[in-house]
């Protein structure tokens, strides 16, 4: 069991280019999240995948689109990347009988200059 | 929607000392309390959690306060260790529901010094 994989691990982009952030687990869970993680600012979610064929608007989803192609696999869109869109980006699931136990991937560090 | 406060945002102690951190929040129909610990460039990891129906749980060295009255719930480490030193997470759910997001505090950074 790989758990929650994310990839890259790292990426630099420069102002307005566009790149899209995987996300899988093997886990068979239900939902899955995308976090951004900024210093001080704690972990705050952009949008999240109840189950396979739902998004939803998190807490801060400006600038991004996700789309949930199976239910191993989340991804994250940025359109028009921009510097306030640098950070360390997380993607976690949850298990149907435990929707609340977050389990997280290992984070994408992204860098837009 | 639900706010989650977390206090103190850094906390040094003694190896041996123990540390509390606290968090307070706002919806009271949150029922599931995390806490998670990140070490430098590493993923958040749950380390106990607390559900609304009890009041208290040990594991080991940490432990997990609740009171719903007020609002708050705190972490409890005893005889710190120096691989102890990490940021810690608290966070709030309002339910056992698919796809109920967590809502995090801001973290504490806590170095415990030998």
């Amino acid at each position: 069991n790989a758990g929650v994989t994310q990839t890259p691990k790292f990426q630099v982009l420069k102002t307005g280019q566009s790149m899209t952030l995987q996300c899988a687990q093997d886990m068979n869970h239900n939902s899955m999240y995308w976090y951004r993680q900024d210093p001080g600012m704690g972990l705050r979610l952009i949008y999240y995948s109840a189950s396979e064929g739902t998004t939803d608007k998190g807490e801060v989803p400006n600038g991004y689109n996700v789309s949930r192609l199976n239910k191993r696999e989340f991804s994250l869109r940025l359109e028009s990347a921009a510097p306030s869109q640098t950070s360390v980006y997380f993607c976690a699931s949850t298990r149907i009988d435990r929707a609340d136990e977050q389990f997280f991937g290992p984070g994408t560090r992204l860098t837009v200059l | 929607g639900e706010n989650v406060e977390q206090h103190p945002s850094t906390l040094s102690v003694q190896e041996g000392d123990s540390a509390v951190i606290k968090c307070t929040y706002s919806d009271s129909a949150s029922n599931y309390f995390p806490w998670y610990k990140q070490e430098l460039g590493k993923r958040p990891q749950l380390i106990i959690d607390i559900r609304s129906n009890v009041g208290e749980k040990k594991d080991q060295r940490i432990a997990v306060t609740l009171n719903k009255t007020a609002k708050h719930f705190s972490l409890h480490i005893t005889e710190t260790q120096p691989e102890d030193s990490a940021v810690y997470f608290c966070a709030a759910s309002p339910g056992n529901q698919a796809g109920t997001a967590l809502i995090f505090g801001k973290g504490t950074t806590l170095s415990v010094s030998s």
